[in-house]
């Protein structure tokens, strides 16, 4: 399967916009872009995936590049809640279905 | 939540004894997870079931036994705990036409002594 590789830890100040990169060179044609986060004493949470296009929901938005060898995932305006360990995955579209989960990046939120 | 229950939520177990987690859904989704998380190693997946009967094993599969008997529950088995198998376990499925979005357990702290 194609790694990931994200940063250990980032810091943002509260309602300020966060950028999380994510770097996946070795990424195939088939692999969807998954972005899962977890809150302390949690169980990850889906945020967000695409393929190609740049998508947006009401938690986040993920910029994918134009080769996609890399993306973005993009909190609008950070809050306290949003302070969780980020996860970059990829993951074929086909059968099988694991998920290989990193060490992701540890957000840290500033109020 | 996606209808997911672990079961139980804690336990502590000596070296040597056979140990049991499980997982319910409600939901009748297909595939079923289960992962360990440790610190410095993120999540880590064990094994997956993708129908009653049918498994197969993940990364870290060693030590480990798992059987689906009925689409709702997915049952993960330590033989011979280990300090070693000392984790928080988490129980997912997946959902939607391409099976894109999972969704997690609370999780299941065992401590091996």
């Amino acid at each position: 399967d194609a790694k990931t590789t994200q940063p250990n830890s980032m810091e943002s100040n509260e309602e300020e916009p966060v950028h999380l990169p994510c770097n996946h060179s070795t990424i195939s044609g088939t692999d969807y872009i998954h972005w899962y986060r977890q809150l302390p004493s949690q169980g990850p949470e889906y945020v967000i995936h695409g393929l190609t296009s740049n998508v947006n929901n009401r938690m986040a938005s993920l910029a994918i590049a134009e080769d996609r060898k890399s993306s973005t995932l993009i909190l609008h305006r950070a809050t306290l809640r949003d302070a969780a360990v980020y996860y970059c995955i990829l993951r074929e579209s086909n059968t099988g279905n694991q998920f290989y989960f990193g060490t992701g990046t540890s957000l840290t939120v500033i109020p | 939540d996606a209808g997911i229950t672990q079961s139980p939520r804690h336990k502590v177990t000596e070296t040597g004894t056979p140990v049991t987690l499980r997982c319910h859904q409600t939901e009748n989704h297909r595939y079923m997870y289960w992962y360990r998380q440790d610190p410095g190693h993120g999540l880590r997946l064990i094994h997956y079931s993708y129908g009653v009967k049918d498994t197969d094993k993940g990364e870290v599969s060693d030590g480990y036994s798992v059987s689906r008997s009925k689409t709702e529950d997915f049952l993960l088995t330590l033989e011979s705990a280990t300090s070693s198998q000392t984790s928080v376990y988490f129980c997912a499925i997946t959902v939607g036409d391409l099976n894109t979005e999972a969704f997690f357990g609370q999780g299941t702290r065992l401590t091996v002594v």
